[in-house]
């Protein structure tokens, strides 16, 4: 069964750091696309960054410069690292798996929180 | 970036009623298109990919269509458990969601 589970949300203050983490059972998140898709309060779904199997990465021009996303594939494992961080980048963080050949996502986590806040 | 246009924001029917939503992509992008239903607190799931490729285990009363670049997603037959937010998102480049449209139950 396909599960992903993130972790490593929290409150934080502006222009601190923090690092997500999206735990991925059930596949390998080296054969799939791997995603971060946020959500703001009360608002629409943002894609912010992509991890393709080849390891290219790619960003929202929202959050380039900013964030990083990498994977560890003994721990089966995607990460986002977000630093400079802003009020607006407060929101819902979702991992999601995209099939091998386009980014249609079909399995999605649970969400973990961001707060940036003083 | 490819810009995606959804509506109406908002809708209110009938169980029963067939419901249509519309989104409009900024430029062709052949039929990568996909629709995702949200509840409250909840990831969204995918229901539809490919313009009109049903995920497995979606109920056959959604549907999608293309014509050009415009999307609609149908539900035939309106069913209580379809009270949701829906999102339409393109996968020709860079993904990008549109606004949202959300179906409340009358």
């Amino acid at each position: 069964e396909v599960q992903l589970v993130e972790s490593g949300g929290g409150l934080i203050q502006p222009g601190g750091s923090l690092r997500l983490s999206c735990a991925a059972s059930g596949f390998t998140v080296n054969s799939n696309y791997m995603s971060w898709v946020r959500q703001a309060p009360g608002k629409g779904l943002e894609w912010v960054s992509i991890i393709y199997s080849g390891g290219s990465t790619y960003y929202a021009d929202s959050v380039k410069g900013r964030f990083t996303i990498s994977r560890d594939n003994s721990k089966n494992t995607v990460f986002l690292q977000m630093s400079s961080l802003r009020a607006e980048d407060t929101a819902v963080y979702y991992c999601a798996r995209a099939t091998s050949i386009t980014t249609i996502f079909d399995y999605w986590g649970q969400g973990t929180l961001v707060t940036v806040s003083s | 970036d490819i810009q995606m246009t959804q509506s109406p924001s908002s809708l209110s029917a009938s169980v029963g009623d067939r419901v249509t939503i519309t989104c409009r992509a900024s430029q062709s992008i052949d039929s990568y298109l996909n629709w995702y239903q949200q509840k409250p607190g909840k990831a969204p799931k995918l229901l539809i990919y490919a313009a009109s490729s049903l995920q497995s285990g979606v109920p056959s009363r959604f549907s999608g269509n293309r014509s050009g670049t415009d999307f609609t997603l149908t539900i035939s037959s309106l069913d209580p458990e379809d009270s949701a937010t829906y999102y339409c998102q393109q996968c020709y480049n860079n993904p990008t969601f549109g606004g949202g449209t959300k179906v409340e139950i009358k």
